[in-house]
């Protein structure tokens, strides 16, 4: 079974701090995807990661690769409470197969 | 581009009975998912096509359940015989294939049943 496990499961912060999201795996993949969800919608994609030790920056949010590519991290730089949400990576092993979801993890920002 | 559309957005049926939901994917879109998400964790992928073609299916995926995507543009998904634990988010998303695909959900469609 392809499994992409995230940590933490939760987390609830104050404004203004900050705070690194974690998916794994012991497989390798070949593309790794965030996505953000709120509440009673689709999830929106943020990023796409192709090459391994990647990083890419949206905003306040920072992305990376694992050299390896079996593993990835969010960190977001002074939240806000707009970033509350689930936040789930999803990973493809091979270019055309269907990505496999990580089960998320549910961030709650307050002010 | 007016996005991933599902309909119906909620669904209550009694146990036993059968249900049917549609999604309409982004119109150049060759791919389409079909995943079913519980409170709080993440998306579970049933089953995706490209083109009408049904490539891959779950093996959690029970006999129940059947798709269709019969002339490569909407889909829809069927669930035979409810129980209560397919009680869930059904979310569609397509995708134009490629190294490093993105998906496009649709709002999904809530199933309760009874």
């Amino acid at each position: 079974t392809q499994l992409l496990e995230q940590s933490p499961q939760f987390l609830s912060i104050q404004e203004g701090e900050n705070l690194t999201v974690y998916c794994n795996s012991s497989s390798v993949f070949s593309s790794l995807q965030w996505y953000r969800q709120e509440p009673g919608e689709g999830p929106v994609l943020l990023v796409t990661v192709v090459t391994g030790g990647e990083v890419k920056k949206l905003k306040r949010l920072t992305f990376q690769f694992g050299d390896a590519r079996k593993d990835s991290s969010l960190h977001i730089t002074a939240a806000q409470p707009g970033d509350t949400g689930l936040y789930l990576c999803a990973g493809a092993h091979q270019a055309g197969t269907a990505l496999i979801f990580g089960k998320g993890t549910t961030l709650s920002v307050s002010s | 581009d007016t996005g991933v559309s599902q309909d119906p957005r909620h669904k209550i049926t009694k146990r036993g009975q059968n249900v049917t939901f549609r999604c309409d994917p982004i119109s150049e879109h060759n791919r389409l998912y079909w995943y079913r998400q519980t409170l709080g964790q993440g998306p579970e992928f049933l089953t995706y096509f490209q083109n009408e073609a049904q490539l891959e299916k779950s093996r959690l995926l029970s006999d129940r359940f059947s798709a269709e995507r019969p002339k490569g543009s909407f889909s829809t998904l069927e669930i035979q015989r409810t129980e209560q634990g397919d009680s869930a988010m059904y979310l569609c998303a397509s995708s134009r294939m490629g190294v490093s695909e993105k998906l496009f959900f649709g709002s999904g469609t809530q199933l309760s049943v009874l």
